[in-house]
């Protein structure tokens, strides 16, 4: 069962337009989120983080929302760069309940930004 | 330089023949975990441990082993792979009270 859905395989936008990449979840318990960006051949590198009791978090390009109601987050990208073209997951954890530090990773968006 | 580091990076082995997947960190953290990255299901958890010799099961920990002896490192163990374990695998660490965790570059595996 897939807590942390990432339902766009890929995703295609031209530099300087905005780039939105959607995951939704279904555990309730879950309190913390982030944004993990991927190049080929390398591991993943945190992006941005948002916890359960924010709706909004910045830095500098990137934007992540939270819709707590809607178990829903994205992520913005404003401008788009090439440098941005990457495999980008998103993933949750629950430390609420005893779980410790597990990260549940969405399937990833592949993100292609065109010169 | 602050790093999570894992070796081999490729390795191509037959089934059966017992193979040991390092990784090795410097931050002094004291979280370290495995995870496996395969097509269309993201990255799921192996193995984790909180602290030197204190180990847990993850989401897919059938055919792996692991161990803590140092913090420092947290190597991946299996015992008599098969061809389902064929993946990508990252090693990832970070500080107990983080969330955020830093990755390894990653080890193809390959088991004929």
């Amino acid at each position: 069962d897939q807590q942390v859905k990432q339902n766009s395989p890929s995703l295609s936008v031209q530099e300087g337009r905005i780039s939105i990449l959607n995951c939704d979840y279904t555990n309730s318990m879950f309190d913390y989120f982030l944004w993990y960006k991927k190049y080929p051949a390398e591991g993943p590198t945190f992006l941005i983080s948002i916890s359960s009791i924010k709706d909004k978090n910045e830095d500098g390009r990137f934007t992540v929302f939270l819709n707590k109601s809607a178990k829903h987050l994205s992520l913005h990208i404003v401008p788009s760069q090439p440098g941005d073209s990457a495999v980008y997951f998103c993933a949750a954890s629950e430390r609420g309940s005893g779980n410790t530090g597990k990260l549940i990773f969405g399937q990833g968006t592949t993100l292609q930004v065109k010169p | 330089e602050a790093q999570v580091t894992q070796n081999p990076r490729y390795l191509i082995t037959v089934t059966g023949k017992k193979l040991t997947v390092t990784c090795s960190q410097n931050m002094n953290h004291e979280y370290m975990s495995w995870y496996r990255q395969d097509p269309g299901l993201g990255l799921r958890q192996i193995y984790y441990s909180m602290n030197v010799e204190v180990t847990d099961k993850g989401d897919v920990p059938e055919g792996y082993k692991v161990s803590r002896k140092e913090k420092r490192n947290f190597p991946l163990i299996l015992e008599s792979p098969s061809p389902n374990q064929t993946s990508l695998y990252f090693c990832a660490s970070s500080l107990l009270e983080s969330y955020e965790q830093y990755f390894g570059p990653g080890t193809r595996l390959t088991v004929t």
